[in-house]
């Protein structure tokens, strides 16, 4: 089975362009979870969706940032416009709630703007 | 204010020794605690879990102890391999919340 999938690997551009993170979590999952790891605040949870809605976005750093789930099989995460400080790894996980704490990661988009 | 901490960046442990990494919490409505491990340009992977209603949990050569009323857990590795190089993740979670509190993580390095 194929587990979460992100695209793409690797990002890089310029201040203010605007950048589209993208997941797929795995078949049957009914929960989302954006995660930012940096090296000073480490594993920082973005927005979580559970059956497809958002439940949680208080972790979103600001309204540069949003996330949508249009449907149980893809996420977006954009950021516009993107700033150097938003460099990092961000992480997509899925897992099924009211079964089970585990989640899952997908391998993650390292972001790098300049 | 972390709610989930590790206190050791780094532990470097011989190869064959036993590898020991703490985490501790402050909030006593967690119930749920759980170890991932990570290596290096991949996303965190599942290792071990324990349940508030118990005090250890073991699989093959990891075995997480849980001592709720000092709010303390370890991860116990034994014997440690190369193959365990890795940074570890502790995490909680409360049974009204799927959401996972993580703390800053642990890089364990094993020396052949």
């Amino acid at each position: 089975d194929a587990g979460v999938i992100q695209s793409p690997r690797h990002e890089v551009t310029e201040m203010g362009q605007e950048v589209t993170l993208r997941c797929k979590p795995i078949s049957g999952h009914n929960s989302l979870f954006w995660y930012r790891q940096t090296m000073m605040r480490g594993l920082e949870l973005l927005i979580y969706f559970n059956n497809n809605v958002p439940i949680d976005d208080s972790g979103m750093p600001e309204d540069r940032f949003s996330a949508k789930m249009p449907n149980a099989s893809f996420s977006t995460l954009k950021i516009q416009p993107s700033e150097p400080r938003d460099s990092a790894v961000y992480f997509c996980a899925s897992t099924i709630t009211d079964r089970s704490y585990e989640q899952y990661f997908g391998p993650g988009t390292r972001l790098t703007v300049t | 204010d972390q709610q989930v901490k590790q206190n050791s960046p780094s532990l470097s442990v011989q190869e064959g020794r036993i590898s020991i990494l703490n985490c501790d919490y402050t909030n006593s409505m967690f119930d749920y605690f759980l170890w991932y491990k990570k290596y290096p340009a991949e996303g965190p992977t599942f290792l071990i879990s324990i349940s508030s209603i118990k005090d250890k949990n073991e699989d093959g050569r990891f075995t997480v102890f849980l001592n709720k009323s000092a709010k303390h857990l370890s991860l116990h590795i034994v014997p440690s391999q190369p193959g365990d190089s890795a940074v570890y993740f502790c995490a909680a979670s409360s049974d009204s919340n799927y959401q996972l509190i993580w703390g800053a993580g642990t890089k364990l390095i094993i020396k052949p």
